[in-house]
């Protein structure tokens, strides 16, 4: 089956910096999406983006298919951006596999 | 409604206990998805349906649990004499299709059943 890689694993950031998380997938997909799980445990969904480039205030993400990539960029980061980061794929029928995630925490 | 809705938010068992759990897909959404999330990091995919019927149950351990979807009704993840193994967080998602490249698939999560067995 595809296989997600996200990186860096763990993240520690001063807050106002930026950042950029990866994820690499092993096959072409018709879906994918970038999720914030805060430390409550609530999955948020960030961008759907099979493809091209979004913005959404602070947050922009960009998946290139063709290489099988996407980036999730946070810029002037906040104590809120803390929590996991993760990105699922699918590419045939309807489930999500999800990489093993990002865990970002931002210091004050 | 607008979100999905999961009851209970926490369940806690004896081992060899029954748990069920019960999710509300968003008004509209024809497709609902439950995920289990163990240790933190870990999504395992358990099984889907479109509307009432079965669409994929590849990800379900088969000889403890069961789902269904029945017409208005919210649907349901139930677990025959729970395992210590089974102690996660269960998540439902819908979404209002799943072919192609459409926004139509985002899929939507709830907030999340945390089961814990003892």
């Amino acid at each position: 089956g595809i296989q997600v890689e996200q990186s860096p694993p763990d993240l520690i950031l001063q807050e106002g910096a930026n950042s950029t998380l990866r994820c690499n997938f092993s096959d072409s997909v018709n879906n994918l999406q970038w999720f914030h799980q805060n430390p409550w445990g609530q999955l948020i969904n960030l961008f759907y983006i099979p493809s091209g480039t979004k913005q959404n205030g602070r947050l922009s993400a960009t998946t290139v298919a063709t290489e099988r990539y996407s980036l999730l960029y946070i810029s002037s980061s906040q104590t809120t951006d803390s929590g996991v980061y993760f990105c699922a794929v699918k590419n045939q029928g309807g489930k999500l596999i999800f990489g093993q995630g990002t865990e970002l925490s931002v210091k004050p | 409604g607008e979100e999905v809705a999961q009851t209970p938010k926490h369940l806690v068992r004896g081992e060899g206990q029954k748990a069920k759990l019960y999710c509300a897909p968003i008004k509209g959404h024809s497709y609902v998805f439950w995920y289990q999330q163990v240790l933190k990091n870990e999504f395992k995919f358990l099984i889907s349906f479109q509307n009432e019927n079965v669409f994929d149950e590849t990800g379900m351990p088969k000889e403890r649990f069961s789902a269904k979807c029945l017409p208005n009704s919210p649907c349901s993840l139930e677990i025959q004499a729970t395992k210590l193994e089974d102690s996660a967080v269960y998540f439902c998602a819908s979404s209002q299709g799943t072919s192609g490249v459409s926004s139509y698939n985002e899929q939507f999560f709830g907030p999340g059943t945390r089961l814990t067995v003892l």
